[in-house]
């Protein structure tokens, strides 16, 4: 079974970067799929912030598109975000996915996501 | 970019009913690229329905989709006490590649 499990600081202050991994079991990124991240910001609905495959190729929201890097460690099974100059507006539950572009066209397993509150 | 607007906002029904949300494109979407998801409070959300109609693994009979174009249904065939939770659409396109639709809250009545 596919588990995917986020990490890192929940609090970052404005201005700095947020930071977070994806640390994924049950399958090796290496074998292929995209892998992304969507945010909640509380009461709200979502949004994908960007996807990456085990090659390091990625595609992003433009929204996000100049604050947004998502990496990937295939030694470590895990990929990795970051959001650079953040707002209170970034203040969201981040999730991670397994984007499954080129097959159902869907994100078919998720983190159980990781609230990140900007605030000095 | 593709606009998603799913109605009502909420849909208040009781356990048994019927349950129908929609969810309008801004511009056509290949039935290939949309999708459902069903989301309970302090859960992640959880896919239901890929390629407008097809059940993800594990999904009841229950939930059917369905619809062509700029239209799409999510029917929830007889409702359950653990239906009642807040349903997103989501397609692929273009940019930005992946968007969701602002959701429906399904109540019970």
């Amino acid at each position: 079974q596919v588990q995917l499990q986020e990490s890192g600081p929940g609090l970052v202050k404005p201005s700095e970067t947020l930071s977070l991994t994806c640390a994924v079991s049950g399958y090796s990124i290496s074998s292929g799929y995209y892998w992304g991240w969507i945010r909640q910001p509380p009461g709200k609905g979502l949004e994908w912030i960007g996807s990456i495959y085990h090659s390091g190729s990625t595609y992003y929201n433009p929204s996000l598109k100049s604050r947004v890097t998502i990496s990937v460690d295939t030694s470590k099974n895990q990929f990795s975000l970051k959001l650079s100059s953040v707002t209170a507006a970034d203040t969201a539950v981040y999730y991670c996915a397994r984007d499954d572009k080129f097959g159902a066209a869907a994100l078919d397993y998720w983190g159980q996501g990781t609230l990140v509150t900007v605030s000095s | 970019e593709i606009v998603l607007t799913q109605s009502p906002g909420t849909l208040s029904l009781s356990p048994g009913e019927r349950a129908t949300l929609s969810c309008r494109a801004s511009q056509s979407v290949s039935s290939s690229y949309l999708a459902w998801y069903q989301q309970k409070p302090g859960q992640a959300p959880r896919l239901l329905i890929y390629g407008a109609s097809s059940r993800a693994t594990g999904i009841p009979d229950r939930f059917s989709g369905s619809g062509s174009g700029t239209d799409f249904t999510l029917t929830i065939s007889r409702l359950e006490p653990e239906d009642f939770a807040v349903y997103y659409c989501q397609q692929y396109g273009s940019s930005p590649q992946i968007t969701f639709g602002q959701g429906t809250r399904l109540e019970i009545k």
